[in-house]
């Protein structure tokens, strides 16, 4: 298994432009979410997915979309970036929201780190 | 969001030493996890603890949830270099899904 993957690993844009950065997991999880970690504020949740066809938004959801056609892929897209995304985003999945009453392992991929100029 | 506030920061040492790590908040947890993170990767996961008073040793390391489920601990007994990493505490609830994470302690030790 490889686990989960992110692509690209380093990103640069400018302001104004659009992109998305890509998430896979091949372990049949049902759950996932997109992270992003600055310096001194940990992990805020952006969105998460309990599923195919499912989405919600988390902490930290503006200027962010996401869709989840199959189990495996999770994509996210920045709409019109900006210097305030900069970040490190890390995409995180899970097999269930539980495991007998405690939350089940989150399984990280190993980031994207992305600069908007 | 509930909010957890881990201390310290940052914390250096040298091989051999022992460490504690704290996780704070004012919200009661169901479920609190603890994850080590090194440079340039995702983080990892420790351990779950789930009961009030709860103690877990994972080799050189123990993890304590407090009694109220609002608080834990991380620590380690004769930290090794291959210890330095970010660790962070995580909380939630599993009925909503939505875990909320601390800032984290740096942790680096010196051989």
């Amino acid at each position: 298994n490889a686990g989960v993957t992110q692509t690209p690993k380093f990103q640069v844009l400018k302001t104004g432009q659009s992109m998305t950065l890509q998430c896979a997991q091949d372990m049949n999880h049902e759950y996932m979410s997109w992270y992003r970690q600055d310096p001194g504020m940990g992990l805020r949740l952006i969105h998460y997915s309990v599923g195919a066809g499912i989405t919600d938004q988390g902490e930290v959801p503006n200027g962010y979309n996401v869709s989840r056609s199959t189990t495996e892929d999770f994509p996210l897209r920045l709409l019109s970036a900006a210097p305030s995304q900069t970040s490190v985003y890390f995409c995180a999945s899970s097999y269930s929201r539980r495991v007998g009453g405690r939350l089940d392992t989150q399984y990280f991929g190993p980031g994207t780190r992305l600069t908007v100029l | 969001t509930q909010l957890l506030e881990q201390s310290p920061q940052f914390l250096s040492i040298q091989e051999g030493e022992n460490l504690t790590v704290y996780c704070n908040s004012s919200s009661v947890f169901s479920s609190l996890q603890w994850y080590r993170q090194e440079p340039g990767e995702g983080p990892v996961l420790l351990v779950t603890v789930v009961t009030g008073g709860e103690v877990k040793k994972l080799k050189r390391l123990t993890f304590q949830f407090g009694d109220a489920r609002k608080d834990s601990s991380l620590h380690i007994t004769a930290a090794q270099p291959g210890d330095t990493g970010l660790y962070l505490c995580a909380g939630g609830d599993p009925n909503d899904y939505k875990l909320s994470f601390g800032a984290g302690t740096t942790v680096t030790v010196r051989a």
